[in-house]
């Protein structure tokens, strides 16, 4: 059973800081992670994908993946507060997502 | 461009009824996917359509089932509802590069 861990929240952090948010995966032959955003009462909206080990960056995120420790993780950096809402880490295997119970982000303003 | 339409987007039904969601992919999608998220918890695999065909399938029962048209739209059906099948479903859909699924607004189920 393919297991996905999301950092426990939730999370909150001040208008303009950077919010960090952890993933980690179970199964070491994992290729492709993709993080969605999902506003309270509202489907999930994909932010970003990754498959390579390190780096990547889009606008303000910045998601990042290190298989040798099988983690994936997303920086989102001057948050707003319209980012305000719960973070999905999923992999994908087969075609088909896996995801974690999710972190909940509250940007204070 | 359409996105992924579901429909309709909130129901609600007596334990031991059966229900028919449906769902029209994104254009130039051809594989749709079903997920049922509880409340806060994370969306959990039910099926996986493609070519007309479930191609794959999550830790569902059997009261769980699905098809797909020849226009790629596709439908969920749960039969012998129980209180725990109330969800949110959603429907993903993607297509070629299958990077990332595109999900639609969902359907709101209540069970009573």
């Amino acid at each position: 059973q393919k297991e996905v861990e999301q950092n426990s929240g939730p999370l909150s952090v001040p208008e303009g800081a950077i919010a960090s948010l952890n993933c980690t995966y179970s199964d070491r032959g994992s290729q492709s992670f993709f993080w969605y955003r999902q506003y309270s009462g509202k489907s999930p909206e994909l932010i970003m994908f990754i498959y390579s080990n390190g780096d990547k960056e889009d606008g303000r995120f910045t998601a990042q993946l290190n298989k040798a420790s099988q983690y994936v993780s997303l920086l989102i950096r001057d948050s707003q507060p319209s980012d305000s809402a719960t973070y999905l880490c999923a992999e994908m295997d087969d075609y088909k997502l896996s995801f974690g119970a999710g972190t909940t982000v509250t940007v204070r303003a | 461009d359409a996105g992924v339409t579901q429909s309709p987007t909130h129901l609600i039904k007596t334990r031991g009824q059966q229900v028919t969601l449906r769902c029209s992919p994104k254009s130039g999608h051809d594989t749709v996917s079903w997920y049922q998220q509880a409340l806060g918890q994370g969306p959990q695999f039910i099926f996986q359509y493609y070519e007309e065909e479930e191609r794959q399938r999550g830790n569902f029962p059997d009261r769980f089932s699905g098809h797909q048209f020849p226009n790629y739209s596709s439908e969920l059906n749960v039969n012998a509802l129980l209180l725990g099948d109330s969800a949110l479903y959603l429907c993903a859909s993607t297509g070629q590069g299958r990077y990332g699924y595109t999900f639609g607004s969902g359907t709101r189920l209540t069970v009573v």
